[in-house]
């Protein structure tokens, strides 16, 4: 069974760098069926897609967030990342990663989700 | 930026059916999809490619398309369907959006 676990920081101070992990165990991230990626969402807001990664390394940013974010994969560990430079109080939010299923022509879902985990932006 | 428009809100009673539109000029050339989202709980996945139900959803869950516009529609609502929805798209090339989210409120 696919699980998907958040982990890192659970406040970061405003102009730092946040830095999530996922590990993912019932499934391998180096395969082509799928992707992999990140969505936040803020208290009592809706949910917002920031970044996404591909087995072949390619990445797929929300044009909002695209000059802050990095999204990686360490295939040796079976694990993806977020980085978020410069963070203000904005950037509060409960941070899920997800596996992304594909359907051609760039269309893609978000078929499972990790727990989330609560990152603070404060000083 | 392509955007997906919802309403805040709907309200049903249970037993009747409740239908939750999303609009936006992608999704006659894209596909859609449903997320149910109870409070405090992650997001799960409901209808796929407009219309396709994922194993373990409620066959009373159904989605559908006409031009801009897509439809969820939860027949026989029950009171464990009270949430919030979002509907979801990309743009071809792996950028996705959501809509804002639609709370379903069983009366």
């Amino acid at each position: 069974q696919l699980q998907l676990q958040e982990s890192g920081p659970g406040l970061v101070k405003p102009s730092e760098t946040l830095s999530l992990t996922c590990s993912v165990s019932g499934d391998s991230i180096n395969n082509n069926n799928y992707l992999w990626g990140w969505v936040r969402q803020s208290p009592g807001k809706g949910l917002e897609w920031i970044g996404t990664v591909y087995y072949n390394g390619n990445t797929y940013y929300n044009p909002s967030l695209k000059s802050r974010v990095t999204v990686s994969a360490d295939m040796s560990k079976n694990q993806f990342s977020l980085k978020l430079n410069s963070v203000t109080a904005a950037d509060t939010a409960v941070y899920s990663c997800t596996r992304l299923n594909h359907y051609g022509a760039g269309s893609v879902c978000f078929d499972t989700w990790g727990q989330g985990t609560l990152v603070a932006v404060s000083s | 930026s392509f955007e997906l428009t919802q309403p805040p809100s709907v309200s049903v009673s249970p037993g009747q059916t409740a239908r939750i539109t999303c609009s936006g000029d992608a999704l006659p050339k894209q596909y859609a999809y449903w997320y149910q989202q109870k409070a405090g709980q992650a997001p799960v996945l409901v209808i796929y490619k407009d219309t396709e139900r994922p194993s373990g959803i409620p066959e009373r869950f159904s989605g559908s398309s006409s031009g801009t516009t897509v439809t969820l529609t939860i027949s026989g609502v029950q009171a464990e369907d009270e949430a919030d929805y979002y509907c979801q798209t990309a743009d071809g090339t792996f950028i996705v959006e959501f809509g804002g989210g639609t709370k379903l409120t069983v009366l």
